[in-house]
């Protein structure tokens, strides 16, 4: 079964506006991690944003935050006022606990165009 | 820039052949995971070690191995390599908190694999 899932391969995006960019994952295991990174045509890995299963506030970096709604599973990323240098592939991924052997899971990914 | 090095950046064999790629991973941090990214598989995590221990094991081949060393630099060993090998192996660290939450994982540039 996915484990994480990023419904949307590709998304547009007008220059100056905001973004989301879902992501549900499944888990059983109470402590986990959630990030989101940024792979530009270029291919390094950048990491965004973390959020941990615990926390109480929605993770923000930035024009970055996450939508963390735990009950359903999701944790959204959010870009705002977007740039053209936003373009890329992004990635979000888990990282599960002692229950999940500790391995961390990637989502197929949502490629993000901006336009000018 | 990361901080994570990974050498060398490009490496192009032939089937049937063995080798070794080698990550340094950030100063301080203790544990380094090792990840696999193809067009077809998407990005696959492989395994990690924490300050020289096996910590976590994904969809790693038995033909791969890793190893963490003493300087806590790491080596991913591929052996008896294929075609469907060929790939982006990236290599990441991370450092874990006194509370022992996860931190997020910086990538190094990746090393691109081309078995001919």
């Amino acid at each position: 079964a996915q484990k994480i899932t990023q419904t949307q391969p590709g998304m547009f995006v007008q220059e100056k506006e905001a973004v989301t960019l879902d992501c549900t994952y499944d888990t059983s295991d109470p402590s986990y991690g959630l990030f989101w990174y940024k792979q530009p045509s270029s291919g390094e890995m950048i990491f965004l944003i973390y959020q941990g299963s615990y926390d109480q506030q929605n993770a923000t970096e930035g024009r970055y935050s996450l939508n963390f709604q735990k009950a359903r599973k999701s944790a959204n990323l959010v870009i705002s006022a977007s740039q053209l240098g936003d373009s890329a592939m992004y990635f979000c991924a888990m990282r599960e606990g002692l229950a999940g052997g500790f391995k961390t899971i990637f989502g197929a990914g949502t490629r993000l165009f901006v336009k000018a | 820039d990361s901080g994570v090095t990974q050498t060398p950046k490009h490496l192009i064999t032939a089937t049937g052949q063995r080798v070794t790629l080698r990550c340094s991973p950030r100063s301080g941090d203790l544990s380094v995971y090792w990840y696999q990214q193809s067009l077809d598989q998407g990005l696959q995590f492989l395994i990690q070690y924490y300050n020289g221990e096996e910590r976590a094991k994904g969809n790693i081949l038995e033909r791969f191995s890793a190893q963490q060393f003493p300087d806590l630099h790491s080596e991913l060993n591929l052996s008896s390599l294929e075609l469907g090998d060929s790939a982006l192996y990236f290599c990441a660290s991370s450092a874990i908190t006194p509370s022992g939450r996860y931190n997020e994982q910086f990538f190094g540039p990746g090393t691109r694999l081309t078995v001919l």
